[in-house]
């Protein structure tokens, strides 16, 4: 199975602030990457698929970038209802995995 | 809009047969690609399997020789069976769909509330 490696497992950030995850694969998975936001008692909700493309409704303030192994997801103007687990999955081939989650704090 | 929402007991005893179903509303059961997902503190969110439009089905292969996925048309409804559960397979179990028209089929963009399964006798 392709591993998927999340740095930081966890941060903490303030309204307004920058905030940049980090998701590595263990094999090249091209752009067939998303991710999804989760939050405490719901399922995950995706906001990015194919490394870069936003979902319908996901504000602009998230991006997403990277190709291969290296992967970024980024939320500028931290809002308060940013906060969650953050995941990435590839979706290059199955079995699909994921990484095992950032937490966001919001301060 | 798409919704699911996932039923089913919420207790299974080890070595029984876990079965859960995924009501679909707001569109065709038939229109989508369905998938099972589960999330445990200890395995994290794992795939369990996917279903296509024309029934054929794809499985984890630590999962393949358990599980089984299907969809009852008429109920519009999809559903998981997976055998011979131990502890192990406690988990938050998720059923997920994905439109077909999209270019990647193994990204999930609607999801079910999600359902605690315990495995305890």
């Amino acid at each position: 199975d392709i591993e998927m490696t999340q740095s930081p497992s966890s941060l903490s950030a303030s309204v307004g602030d920058r905030v940049t995850i980090t998701c590595r694969s263990s094999e090249n998975i091209e752009r067939y990457l998303n991710w999804y936001q989760q939050k405490p008692g719901k399922a995950p909700k995706i906001l990015i698929h194919e490394a870069s493309t936003l979902k319908p409704g996901v504000p602009g303030r998230i991006s997403a970038s990277g190709s291969g192994t290296e992967f970024t997801l980024s939320i500028s103007g931290l809002q308060p209802e940013d906060y969650g687990t953050y995941f990435c999955q590839q979706s290059s081939v199955t079995p699909v995995t994921f990484g095992q989650g950032t937490k966001l704090d919001i301060k | 809009q798409v919704r699911l929402q996932e039923s089913g007991p919420g207790l299974v005893r080890p070595s029984g047969t876990l079965s859960l179903k995924c009501s679909v509303s707001g569109d065709s059961v038939s229109n989508f690609y369905w998938s099972w997902l589960r999330q445990s503190a200890a395995r994290g969110l794992e795939w369990i399997g996917r279903i296509d439009l024309s029934g054929e089905t794809y499985y984890r292969p630590s999962l393949r020789s358990r599980a089984t996925i299907s969809v009852d048309t008429p109920e519009n409804q999809f559903s998981l069976t997976l055998t011979s559960v131990s502890a192990a397979d406690t988990a938050m179990y998720f059923c997920a769909g994905v439109d077909p028209s999209a270019s990647d089929l193994l990204h999930f963009d609607f999801w079910g509330q999600g359902i605690l399964v315990t495995v305890s006798s």
